[in-house]
């Protein structure tokens, strides 16, 4: 079975640093890119980038460029989103995804949910 | 880049057919034929249900389809049942030179 396992829940305050990880199964996982999604509490889905876990060649989207970071270890099989200075405004479900031929995400890893509050 | 413009709420009774849409520009959905469509119910994770426009993954229900006209996806949900209250979202294809992809800001579907 294909699957996407990510880390459990996080709670920091604002000004720290935090690295979630998206832990893929049963398929060979440089073969696809993944995905990290963002959403926010009772909001639409968001995407931030995209990864190719064989050269990890990384793609931001505009609104999230800079202020997070993707990374890929092939040797575990396992995605990073990672971010250097967490600010309120992170608060959300994250959630990681393999991206497919036609940019269909299937999985889904069951999502990390990051609280940031002082 | 904004999001792809999908209706907020669509609704229906039990039985009923109803039709979710998906507008983007020449630049993702009329430029491609790479919409997606999933599913998420309150608290679990999105489900795709269509993908390249009209295709279904094994295990989603032949009462959804999808299509596409210009720069309009749709979904259309036939036979609407209980189970298929939950939020839809559209996705699109929009090319590698700046977003990779887009998301439809998604529609809550409510079966009366």
């Amino acid at each position: 079975e294909v699957q996407l396992v990510q880390s459990g829940a996080e709670v920091k305050k604002p000004g720290e640093s935090l690295r979630i990880s998206c832990k893929g199964s049963g398929y060979r996982f440089t073969s696809n890119w993944i995905s990290w999604v963002r959403q926010m509490p009772g909001k639409g889905l968001e995407w931030m980038g995209r990864i190719d876990p064989s050269d990890s060649y990384t793609h931001y989207s505009p609104s999230f460029q800079g202020h997070v970071t993707i990374s890929v270890d092939k040797s575990i099989s396992t995605a990073y989103l990672q971010w250097s200075s967490l600010e309120a405004s992170d608060t959300a479900f994250y959630y990681c995804a393999r991206i497919g031929y036609s940019y269909v995400f299937d999985p889904w890893g069951q999502g990390t949910l990051v609280t940031v509050s002082s | 880049q904004s999001a792809l413009t999908q209706p907020p709420s669509a609704s229906g009774s039990p039985g009923q057919s109803v039709t979710i849409s998906c507008t983007g520009t020449s630049s993702d959905v009329g430029g491609y034929n790479y919409v997606s469509w999933y599913q998420q119910h309150p608290g679990k994770v999105p489900k795709v249900m269509i993908y390249e426009v009209s295709k279904r993954p094994s295990g989603v229900p032949d009462r959804f389809s999808g299509s596409k006209s210009g720069n309009t996806a749709s979904l259309t949900v036939s036979g609407l049942q209980a189970e298929d209250e939950a939020d839809y979202y559209c996705s699109s294809y929009a090319g590698s030179n700046n977003l990779y992809v887009i998301f439809g800001g998604g529609t809550k579907l409510t079966v009366l």
